[in-house]
């Protein structure tokens, strides 16, 4: 199956901060999503973008499909994006592989 | 709020019992899935139905048995389990499973086998 592969594992910032997640895929896929599971469990869709760049407020992504890479970019951290970030690949059958996270503290 | 709504929000239940979880969304999805998710872990996928129909069981115990009575509404039922099993199980639905589209992930059932 599809091995994804994020990076840090761990990350602490300051409030204010910028960051930058990696998600690696071993093969071609034509749907890649991230998720921000926050400390209570809620597992909540931030971006569907198996291609190319999209933002949404303090948040973006990029994928390059061709390199079989995406990253999440968050700026200005605040403490309620602490959390667990996953990205989760598909290659046209059912279903999503997730990777293990990237499980990022903010401290005020 | 999420609009994938699952009952109940905890379930303490012993190895002897019979329970079932239930997931319910009103999006019109066609897809609905259920994950099961160990601390400190992803998800994995358990399970998946496209228009009602089974149409993924990634090699699940048969002491997990899933259901989906209709478009809108997806059960896991429980029985014999072992604490091992204790997780927090994840339904999630998407407008089809053959469609790549946006998962939307209801807030969980943490599950504790005693």
């Amino acid at each position: 199956g599809i091995q994804v592969e994020q990076s840090p594992p761990d990350l602490i910032l300051q409030e204010g901060a910028n960051s930058t997640l990696r998600c690696n895929f071993s093969d071609s896929v034509n749907n890649l999503q991230w998720f921000h599971q926050n400390p209570w469990g809620q597992l909540i869709n931030l971006f569907y973008i198996p291609s190319g760049t999209k933002q949404n407020g303090r948040l973006s992504a990029t994928t390059v499909a061709t390199e079989r890479y995406s990253l999440l970019y968050i700026s200005s951290s605040q403490t309620t994006d602490s959390g667990v970030y996953f990205c989760a690949v598909g290659g046209g059958a059912d279903g999503l592989t997730f990777g293990k996270g990237t499980h990022l503290i903010i401290q005020p | 709020d999420t609009e994938v709504t699952q009952t109940p929000k905890h379930l303490v239940m012993g190895m002897t019992n019979k329970k079932s979880l239930k997931c319910e969304q009103h999006m019109g999805h066609r897809a609905m899935y259920w994950y099961k998710q160990k601390a400190k872990k992803p998800p994995e996928l358990m399970f998946v139905y496209s228009y009602e129909k089974l149409s993924i069981n990634e090699s699940v115990p048969s002491r997990f048995s899933p259901e989906c009575p209709n478009s809108s509404l997806l059960n896991l039922h429980l029985h014999a389990l072992q604490p091992e099993d204790s997780a927090l199980y994840l339904c999630a639905s998407s407008r089809a499973s053959s469609y790549n589209s946006p998962l939307h992930f209801g807030n969980g059932t943490r599950l504790t086998v005693t």
